[in-house]
């Protein structure tokens, strides 16, 4: 079965504490994708990775980094939290092209 | 820039009747997908539409594809309440990207 695990369902944060959110994924995909939810707002792309070392800036990267040292393993990183990133992220996989496979989600909240 | 605009962003509908949901989008594109969302939880695939004139049902629900149009529908047959969540379009830019409608939430009530 597919599968996409995100390491925490649930974060709480103070502004400018550093946060780490992982993805792993186990179907060998080659993309990555790490993607914001806000209310009204649908999804939007904050970045992903098309192979390991590799990443591209997807429509809000401003506040974001990433890192893929492991074709499982997408971390977005935001170096110093601000209440505006208090979101729902959402990681996602696909095999080249087409289908997104996606994680639980990570809530965070940013005090 | 490609644009995805789904219609209604909210539906409320009873147990039994008929409804669609439109997801239009501003520039060419030949595949799209459609998600549902359960509250508080992730996007589930439903539906892969990847050429013009594509039809897919399952159990209640039926997408196509119209590419000349731009435009998705889902139809949604005979509400029942275990249909209630929030549904994305997304369509495929051909460059691994998706970009994501706003979301229809649907609220079916006996």
């Amino acid at each position: 079965d597919v599968k996409v695990t995100q390491s925490s369902r649930y974060l709480v944060k103070r502004t400018g504490e550093k946060v780490f959110l992982e993805c792993v994924q186990d179907m060998d995909h080659e993309n990555m994708f790490w993607y914001r939810q806000d209310p009204g707002l649908g999804l939007r792309l904050i970045y992903f990775s098309y192979d390991v070392k590799m990443k591209e800036k997807g429509d809000i990267p401003e506040g974001y980094s990433v890192s893929r040292e492991k074709k499982e393993r997408f971390s977005l990183i935001l170096e110093s939290a601000s209440t505006n990133q208090t979101s729902m992220y959402l990681c996602a996989s696909n095999l080249n092209t087409g289908e997104l496979f996606f994680g639980e989600g990570s809530r965070l909240t940013v005090l | 820039e490609l644009k995805v605009e789904q219609n209604p962003l909210f539906l409320s509908m009873q147990e039994g009747k008929n409804y669609t949901i439109y997801c239009n989008y501003s520039t060419t594109s030949d595949r799209l997908y459609w998600y549902r969302q359960d509250p508080g939880k992730s996007l589930e695939s439903l539906f892969v539409l990847l050429s013009n004139g594509a039809v897919k049902q399952e159990g209640r629900l039926m997408a196509s594809l119209d590419t000349k149009a731009r435009l998705s529908t889902l139809h949604i047959t005979a509400a029942v309440h275990d249909l209630s969540a929030t549904y994305f379009c997304a369509v495929d830019q051909h460059t691994d990207k998706l970009i994501f409608g706003t979301g229809t939430r649907l609220q079916v009530f006996p």
